[in-house]
């Protein structure tokens, strides 16, 4: 399987800072997706992003396919953005393959 | 609204209780998948589906059947759970296999005592 490697795995942040997480791939993949897992386990969609740049409100993400990266940028934090994020990509066709994700705490 | 239904929620059962995690979609999407979340391991894929009457294992199906007899449903069965299910459990569904978005479901952390 592919491997996915998310970072950093913790982050704190003051609410109102900005924040960049990162997602490596270790080979092509045909779909990626950046989700955010709440506080009661739900896993919502935030990017659907095999290539390119997307921006919705406060999040963007970018994903450069030919150098197996994807990055999201959260801007102006606010506390409801506290979870965890994961990055998952697919390759063969029949699963994802999912980081070990980025957990996020901001703080008032 | 699209979206992906799983029920139930919540389930607290005993060891070889037979249970089914009901899953369905109302986006006609033909492909459909199975998860497990375990602190540690990730989520890893249990089964899925690519469309009726085609499933196919994961990564980690033992204990664990699946069925899809119609394009919508893909229910999720424990024939007989051990502790070592317990778990949070996602259904999937995307359009088709391949260059299309998943939706995911609520999730339903089962435990088995």
């Amino acid at each position: 399987g592919i491997q996915v490697e998310q970072s950093p795995p913790d982050l704190i942040l003051q609410e109102g800072a900005n924040s960049t997480l990162r997602c490596n791939f270790s080979d092509s993949v045909n779909n990626l997706q950046w989700f955010h897992q709440n506080p009661w386990g739900q896993l919502i969609n935030l990017f659907y992003i095999p290539s390119g740049t997307k921006q919705n409100g406060r999040l963007s993400a970018t994903t450069v396919a030919t150098e197996r990266y994807s990055l999201l940028y959260i801007s102006s934090s606010q506390t409801t953005d506290s979870g965890v994020y994961f990055c998952a990509v697919e390759r063969t066709g029949n699963q994802f393959y999912f980081g070990t994700g980025t957990s996020l705490t901001v703080i008032p | 609204e699209a979206q992906v239904t799983q029920n139930p929620r919540y389930l607290i059962t005993v060891t070889g209780k037979k249970l089914t995690v009901t899953c369905s979609q109302n986006m006609n999407h033909e492909y459909m998948s199975w998860y497990r979340q375990d602190p540690g391991l990730g989520l890893r894929q249990i089964y899925y589906s690519m469309n009726v009457e085609v499933t196919d294992k994961g990564d980690v199906p033992e204990g664990y059947k699946v069925s899809r007899k119609e394009k919508r449903n893909f229910p999720l069965i424990l024939e007989s759970p051990s502790p070592n299910q317990t778990s949070l459990y996602f259904c999937a569904s995307s359009l088709s296999i391949l260059n299309t978005e998943a939706f995911f479901g609520q999730g339903t952390r089962l435990t088995v005592v």
